[in-house]
């Protein structure tokens, strides 16, 4: 029940093109969703968070969807750049606790 | 948002020693964590550090495998005990500030035990 579910575990696009990043999850408790990047090498960035009062939040060129009721939220990125290519984690957490439980990654490579 | 950096930044150990991976935050915050990242996986929550008390560790990972200090708001240090080839992973401590805040991470440890 403490599983998120993330798919596809590896994305190759065009540049330009949309990425998509799917996570699904089991524990209803779960109420802050984050994703993160990261490169080799580095650890993971904050990109873009949503908490389920809304079904979609929009930062620039990320837009995670979200819908409460199938316990699924997506991560899209519009006119993918090469730089995005990295690898991608969907997470969740419930209440203050802060314990982020991680999906199992998408390496996403945007190709020139 | 704040800065994390740990140190050492790589290692590579002998089986049976012990190794002590250092967190430092630029400002306070309310909660530490520390996860694990084995090569090419995703990261695991090994344990939430406590300041002034005991950490809280996850299921599957215990004290004596893992001893975890954190003396103030802004330090913490994680020990991998008599390690195996098993161990080597990525270890990533992260920062807290408290509701509404997010979670950061430093750069990672990467430990390679032979």
């Amino acid at each position: 029940q403490q599983q998120v579910k993330q798919s596809p575990q590896s994305l190759i696009v065009q540049k330009g093109g949309i990425s998509i990043i799917n996570c699904a999850y089991e524990n209803t408790a779960f109420d802050y969703f984050p994703w993160y990047q990261q490169f080799p090498g580095k650890g993971p960035a904050l990109l873009i968070a949503i908490r389920p009062d809304v079904s979609e939040k929009k930062e620039g060129r990320f837009t995670i969807s979200f819908n409460k009721s199938a316990k699924q939220f997506s991560l899209h990125i519009m006119d993918s750049q090469p730089g995005d290519s990295a690898t991608y984690f969907c997470a969740a957490s419930s209440g203050n606790t802060g314990k982020l439980i991680f999906g199992q990654g998408t390496t996403l490579q945007v190709k020139p | 948002s704040a800065v994390i950096s740990q140190k050492p930044s790589r290692d590579i150990c002998q089986r049976g020693t012990s190794l002590t991976i250092q967190c430092q935050v630029d400002s306070q915050v309310t909660m530490m964590f520390w996860y694990r990242q084995q090569p090419g996986q995703s990261l695991t929550l090994i344990a939430t550090a406590n300041q002034g008390s005991e950490a809280t560790y996850e299921s599957g990972f215990v004290i004596d495998k893992f001893p975890i200090s954190r003396p103030n708001l802004t330090f913490s240090t994680l020990t991998v005990s008599n390690m195996s080839p098993e161990d080597s992973s990525i270890y990533l401590c992260s920062g807290f500030p408290g509701q509404g805040g997010e979670q950061f991470f430093g750069p990672g440890t990467r430990l390679t035990v032979l």
